[in-house]
C-alpha cells in the first residue's frame, strides 16, 4: 500500500533552536519527494522537491535529505523562528498509474519565545 | 508565478443550502484541478481530480452528486456543495496543475473555510 508516514507528530522547540521532522514511506515506484510548509488556515506551500538521484536540497534554513533505498527523508530546520510554526507535510508522488500526490498525515510544529 | 486563487476564504451557510468555491490559476493554464478537504489536525484528503472540459473524477466515498465539480476553462474550477450540512463544515484546498514548464507540479490555493451551521 502507498502510504507516507510523518513523525514526529508534533513538536514544541524553542525559538533559535534546531530540529528534525521525519518522512517515511512506502511509495512505489517512486517519482519524487515534496516537502510543504502549511501555517495554519492557508494553503501549503512547497519548501523543497528532490528526485530519486538527489540525496539533499537546501531552501534558506531548510535542509531536506533523501535516502532512496531506505524510502526516507527529513527535514531540518536551522535556528528556528516563532514564524516555523506551521504543519510540514511530506508529499510523495508515484511514477505510474495515475499521476497523484500520497500525502503525510503532517508534523504540527509549535516554536516558543 | 503560479499563483492558485480561492473564493471565498471563509464562509458560513445554513444547512441546507448549496455554496460554491471557486479555484482559479492566475498566471497558467491549469489544465487538472485537484480538490482537497482537510479536518482539523489532519493531513489533505483528495476528494476529486478534474481535467478541463471533461467529468471529473472522483475519490472513493466521495459523493459526486453532494460535491459538484465544473473545470469549464484553463484557469477556473468550481466546487459545489449542494445541501450542506455540518458535517461537510472543513477546510477546503483546490489545487492547479497545468503548463508545459512544470507538468507534474501542483500548486496550491489559500484555501477556503466551510462552516455550516
Amino acid at each position: 500500500k502507498n502510504q507516507v508516514e510523518q513523525s514526529p507528530q508534533s513538536l514544541i522547540i524553542l525559538e533559535g533552536k534546531n530540529c528534525t521532522l521525519q518522512c517515511n514511506y512506502t511509495v512505489s515506484p517512486f517519482s519524487n519527494l515534496r516537502w510543504y510548509k502549511q501555517d495554519t488556515g492557508r494553503g501549503p506551500v512547497s519548501l523543497t522537491i528532490m528526485t530519486f538521484s538527489e540525496n539533499t536540497k537546501s531552501n534558506g534554513r531548510y535542509t531536506a535529505t533523501l535516502d532512496a533505498d531506505t524510502k526516507q527523508s527529513s527535514l531540518h530546520i536551522t535556528a528556528s523562528q516563532l514564524s516555523d510554526s506551521a504543519s510540514y507535510i511530506c508529499v510523495v508522488s508515484r511514477t505510474s498509474g495515475t499521476y497523484k500526490y500520497i500525502f503525510g498525515t503532517g508534523t504540527r510544529l509549535k516554536v516558543l519565545a | 508565478g503560479a499563483v492558485v486563487s480561492q473564493h471565498p476564504s471563509r464562509v458560513i451557510c445554513k444547512s441546507g443550502t448549496s455554496v460554491k468555491i471557486e479555484c482559479r490559476s492566475l498566471d497558467f493554464q491549469a489544465t487538472t484541478m485537484f480538490w482537497y478537504r482537510q479536518f482539523p489536525k489532519q493531513s489533505l484528503m483528495l476528494m476529486a481530480t478534474s481535467n478541463e472540459g471533461s467529468k471529473a473524477t472522483y475519490e472513493q466515498g466521495v459523493e459526486k452528486d453532494k460535491f459538484l465539480i465544473n473545470h469549464a476553462s484553463l484557469t477556473l474550477s468550481t466546487l459545489t456543495v449542494t445541501s450542506a450540512h455540518p458535517e461537510d463544515s472543513s477546510f477546503y484546498i483546490c489545487s492547479a496543475r497545468g503548463g508545459l514548464a512544470l507538468p507534474y507540479e501542483q500548486y496550491f490555493g489559500p484555501g477556503t473555510r466551510l462552516t455550516v451551521t
